[in-house]
């Protein structure tokens, strides 16, 4: 079975730093699709980023990067000049070509220090 | 892509209780997920709902306890039966998004206590 493993249940950063979100997963799929989803308090899970597996090209929105690394099976996400609305929870995802269902992580709550 | 209208927001209710929870899409969509994120932990899949069949529910979860329906291709309620304290969770609601693999969009959740 498909995990993911978020290994820092906690971060935290300085307003207007970088800071990177671990994420790894285990599939023996070839054809899958990756995700970051930020909970703010407001429980509305949003979409971030996302990544499809047969693409090298690292997935980039605006502040949002991921750093996907297919063979080591990791999925870091990056946040740029850090807001404070980007304060909430981040859940890596994982989906595999052809199903429908997401498997997530277990979460990593970001904190942004003004 | 869709939008979710999901209601209650909150409840508390008394143990032994249902609760009913309805999830309506601005637009159809053939399958709609129910998942349950208990305090402080990750979201985990309860059932897959397609309109006309009964859901398909994952492992740990079954139908006497979440029953689903899905009489149309915008609406679907997750019922929770017989409730007890441990099932105080927030339960969600998602659709994939307009375009294949593009991810899925979630209701705002219902936060429900039972005491």
């Amino acid at each position: 079975a498909q995990t993911v493993t978020q290994s820092q249940p906690e971060m935290s950063v300085q307003e207007a730093e970088t800071v990177t979100l671990s994420c790894t997963y285990d599939t023996s799929e070839s054809d899958y699709y990756l995700f970051w989803y930020k909970q703010p308090p407001s429980r509305q899970m949003i979409l971030v980023i996302r990544q499809e597996a047969y693409k090298q090209q690292n997935a980039t929105e605006n502040r949002f990067s991921v750093n996907f690394q297919k063979a080591a099976k990791s999925f870091s996400l990056k946040i740029s000049d850090s807001q404070l609305g980007d304060a909430a929870m981040y859940f890596c995802a994982y989906r595999r070509g052809g199903a429908q269902k997401l498997v997530f992580g277990q979460g990593t709550r970001l904190t942004i220090n003004p | 892509s869709a939008v979710i209208s999901q209601k209650p927001s909150r409840d508390i209710c008394q143990r032994g209780t249902s609760l009913t929870i309805q999830c309506q899409v601005d637009s159809q969509v053939t399958m709609m997920f129910w998942y349950r994120q208990q305090p402080g932990q990750s979201l985990t899949l309860i059932a897959t709902a397609n309109q006309g069949s009964e859901a398909t529910y994952e492992s740990g979860f079954v139908i006497d306890k979440f029953p689903i329906s899905r009489p149309n291709l915008t609406f679907s309620t997750l019922t929770v039966s017989n409730m007890s304290p441990e099932d105080s969770s927030i339960y969600l609601c998602s659709v994939e998004r307009g375009r294949t693999h593009y991810g899925y969009t979630f209701g705002s959740g219902t936060r429900l206590t039972v005491v």
